[in-house]
């Protein structure tokens, strides 16, 4: 089956530095691939889009990569700040919705 | 258009009760989607719409569980008989029916049910 995951471990990193998470996704190819960010007792927003056909792409200080090879989607943030702390989520499209993974837990430490 | 809205934001139900939840979608958008998240958790898809005809349901979601959306705009969502299984964030987004856009959600209403 399909499936999209993400590490359920949290990621703590100080402050100033890159958080780098992973989305991997199995057994299927999808079109592209979007990441959210959620903040406890909100809903998630919308942080950015990637297609297949395209290996980059940059919002400030949020990169998204996608490798059709390795499966894999990485969401980076540069010179993180205390108030990138939150959860972050990837989706992919799967019979007209969005299927989530589970998401990333993020830490920055001042 | 203040972005998608969620009513209410807590309720606390005595297992057994029907609730009844309502989402407000921004107006431009013709799709809306009704997903259930727990603790640790990424959100689980439920139902969603095009305009007033609901295209898909869970194939987990239980009969206890029914969505409207009679004229295309606001809808309901609503449990019958809760369980304390039921217990959950229930997040609504909406979206252009165009699949390369994001989606906007609302801030969810939390049921815990007792």
């Amino acid at each position: 089956s399909q499936k999209i995951e993400q590490n359920s471990e949290a990621l703590n990193i100080q402050e100033g530095k890159t958080a780098t998470l992973t989305c991997n996704y199995t057994n299927y190819s999808p079109a592209y691939l979007q990441w959210y960010r959620q903040d406890p007792g909100r809903g998630p927003v919308f942080l950015l889009l990637i297609r297949e056909n395209e290996k980059e792409k940059r919002k400030e200080r949020l990169k998204v990569t996608f490798d059709t090879t390795l499966k894999q989607s990485l969401f980076h943030i540069t010179a993180s700040q205390p108030a990138d702390s939150a959860t972050y989520l990837c989706a992919h499209i799967q019979g007209g919705k969005l299927i989530f993974g589970q998401g990333t837990e993020l830490s920055v430490k001042p | 258009d203040t972005g998608v809205s969620q009513d209410p934001r807590h309720k606390i139900t005595k297992r057994g009760q029907n609730v009844t939840f309502r989402c407000d979608p921004i107006s431009e958008h013709n799709r809306l989607y009704w997903y259930r998240q727990t603790l640790g958790q990424g959100p689980e898809f439920l139902t969603y719409f095009q305009n007033e005809a609901q295209l898909e349901k869970s194939r987990l979601l239980s009969d206890r569980f029914s969505a409207e959306r009679p004229k295309g705009s606001f809808s309901t969502l609503e449990i019958q008989r809760t369980e304390q299984g039921d217990s959950a964030m229930y997040l609504c987004a909406s979206s252009l029916a165009q699949e390369a856009h994001g989606y906007t959600f609302g801030s969810g209403t939390r049921l815990t049910v007792v």
